[in-house]
C-alpha cells in the first residue's frame, strides 16, 4: 500500500501564474481533503472532496479550486498566485465519516 | 471560536524521560481531538485520538488526557526516544459529520542526549 501520494514534491511558480497539484489517496479511501501549511504553522483546511463533489470548504478564496476523479484521486488548482500562497500543500485521505486522516508528504510550493 | 492553541512552541526533554505536550482549545462543542506528529519533510502522522466523552486514552508509549472543564488536552510520551523528535500538533474536529480538522500551531520536541 503506497499510502497517500502527492506530486510534484516541489514547485516554483511566478506571481500571477496558475498551479495544479495532484493527490492519490490511500487504497480504499474515497474522501480527499486539502490543507495549506505555512512555515511554522499548523495545516489549514482548504476543502474536502467526496463522490467527485466539494463537500466542505474552509476560509480560502475562490482562486483555490479542486476536482476529484472517479478513481478518487484529486487535484488542487490555485489561480493568480500570490507570494502568500507559498506553503506546503498537504493532501489527506479518509473514509467518509471517519476523521482518521492519512496525510501525504505534501507539495512545497514557492511563489516568486 | 474554532481555535486550538499550544502553550509552548518548543520543548526539550532528556532521552529516556517522559514528555508532556499541552494544548488548549476554545470550542466547547468540539467532539473529537487528535494528536499528530510531523517530522521534517513529511506530512502529519496520526498518533492517538480521543472523543469528548472520554478523559483518557492510552496507546503504545503515548497517553492523551482530556480535561473538558478547562478545555485542555495533553499528550504524554513515555521514555522519550531520539525518534520522537518532531513537531506535535493537537487538532480538533468540531462535530460528527463535519470531517474538517482544525490544527493548532504545533510544539517542537527536542530530545537531549
Amino acid at each position: 500500500d503506497a499510502g497517500v501520494t502527492q506530486s510534484p514534491t516541489h514547485l516554483i511558480k511566478t506571481r500571477g501564474q496558475q498551479v495544479t497539484l495532484r493527490c492519490s489517496p490511500k487504497s480504499g479511501h474515497d474522501t480527499v481533503s486539502w490543507y495549506q501549511q505555512a512555515l511554522g504553522q499548523g495545516p489549514q483546511f482548504i476543502f474536502q472532496y467526496y463522490e467527485e463533489e466539494e463537500r466542505q470548504r474552509g476560509n480560502f478564496p475562490d482562486r483555490f479550486s479542486g476536482h476529484q476523479f472517479p478513481n478518487y484521486s484529486s487535484e488542487l488548482n490555485v489561480n493568480a498566485l500570490l507570494l502568500g500562497d507559498s506553503a506546503l500543500y498537504l493532501c489527506a485521505s479518509s473514509l467518509p465519516g471517519n476523521t482518521e486522516a492519512f496525510f501525504g508528504q505534501g507539495t512545497r510550493l514557492t511563489v516568486v | 471560536g474554532e481555535s486550538v492553541g499550544l502553550h509552548l512552541p518548543t520543548l526539550s526533554v532528556q532521552e529516556g524521560d517522559n514528555s508532556i505536550i499541552n494544548c488548549a482549545y476554545s470550542n466547547s462543542a468540539s467532539d473529537y481531538f487528535i494528536w499528530y506528529k510531523q517530522e521534517s519533510g513529511k506530512g502529519p502522522q496520526f498518533i492517538i485520538d480521543i472523543r469528548s466523552n472520554m478523559d483518557k486514552r492510552q496507546g503504545q508509549r503515548v497517553t492523551v488526557l482530556l480535561n473538558k472543564t478547562v478545555k485542555h488536552l495533553s499528550l504524554q510520551i513515555a521514555a522519550t526516544q531520539p525518534g520522537d523528535s518532531a513537531v506535535y500538533f493537537c487538532a480538533e474536529n468540531i462535530a460528527r459529520g463535519d470531517d474538517k480538522i482544525i490544527f493548532g500551531k504545533g510544539t517542537r520536541l527536542h530530545i537531549l542526549p
